[in-house]
């Protein structure tokens, strides 16, 4: 049964630093990997989409990376600023119905 | 930018009535899905459609009920709304293969009363 892990849970860094956000899975057998963005109360934003093929992805100051023989991926946020204090959420695609979703990573970036 | 779109976004309602939160998307997308989520806790999903006249219970029960009559729609009902309903439903859809991106619309924050 695919699991999908996000470390840390919650963190908390000061305006400037580069940050990474971790997202691990239990199964490598997936189409692709989905990162995503939720601010509070709010929907879900597509960030970045990594394919099963594909080992990095990038849009602006974020990069994604995807080793899917060791089933990690990894969110690169450069340059953190205030308004990127969400919830980053990973998901990975199996190829069935269905997105399994990481617990989420809380990111605060302090003014 | 994704098109797909919650109605109402905010609903405080009494127990006993019967509610539909509705989803509209226009990128064609063939798959349409139905998350809960409590605040701050994980996405659990309750009803997928695969097209039109598809749909299939997720892996959370839910007494809610679902409907694809067109491609565009993905209404989600509530018969008899109870204070165990209150949670935020998010709608998703997806078109394409295996290896498309997702697309989530702004959710519904339902609070039954």
């Amino acid at each position: 049964k695919q699991e999908v892990t996000q470390i840390p849970a919650a963190l908390s860094v000061p305006e400037g630093e580069n940050l990474v956000l971790n997202c691990s899975f239990t199964d490598s057998a997936i189409y692709n990997l989905q990162w995503f963005r939720q601010d509070p109360g709010k929907g879900l934003t597509s960030l970045l989409l990594i394919q099963s093929s594909q080992r990095e992805q990038t849009s602006g100051r974020l990069n994604a990376s995807l080793d899917k023989s060791s089933g990690r991926s990894t969110l690169y946020i450069a340059a953190s600023q205030p308004g990127d204090s969400a919830t980053y959420l990973c998901a990975v695609h199996p190829g069935t119905y269905k997105y399994i979703f990481g617990t989420g990573t809380r990111l605060k970036v302090l003014a | 930018e994704a098109d797909i779109y919650q109605t109402p976004r905010y609903l405080v309602i009494g127990t006993g009535k019967k509610i539909t939160l509705e989803c509209s998307q226009t990128m064609g997308h063939d798959k349409m899905y139905w998350y809960q989520q409590d605040p701050g806790m994980e996405l659990h999903l309750i009803h997928y459609s695969y097209g039109v006249n598809s749909t299939e219970k997720g892996d959370l029960s839910s007494e809610s009920t679902v409907s694809r009559i067109r491609t565009e729609h993905f209404p989600l009902t509530l018969e008899s709304a109870r204070p165990s309903h209150t949670s935020q439903y998010l709608c998703a859809s997806r078109g394409g293969t295996a290896n498309t991106e997702a697309f989530f619309g702004q959710g519904t924050r339902l609070t039954v009363v």
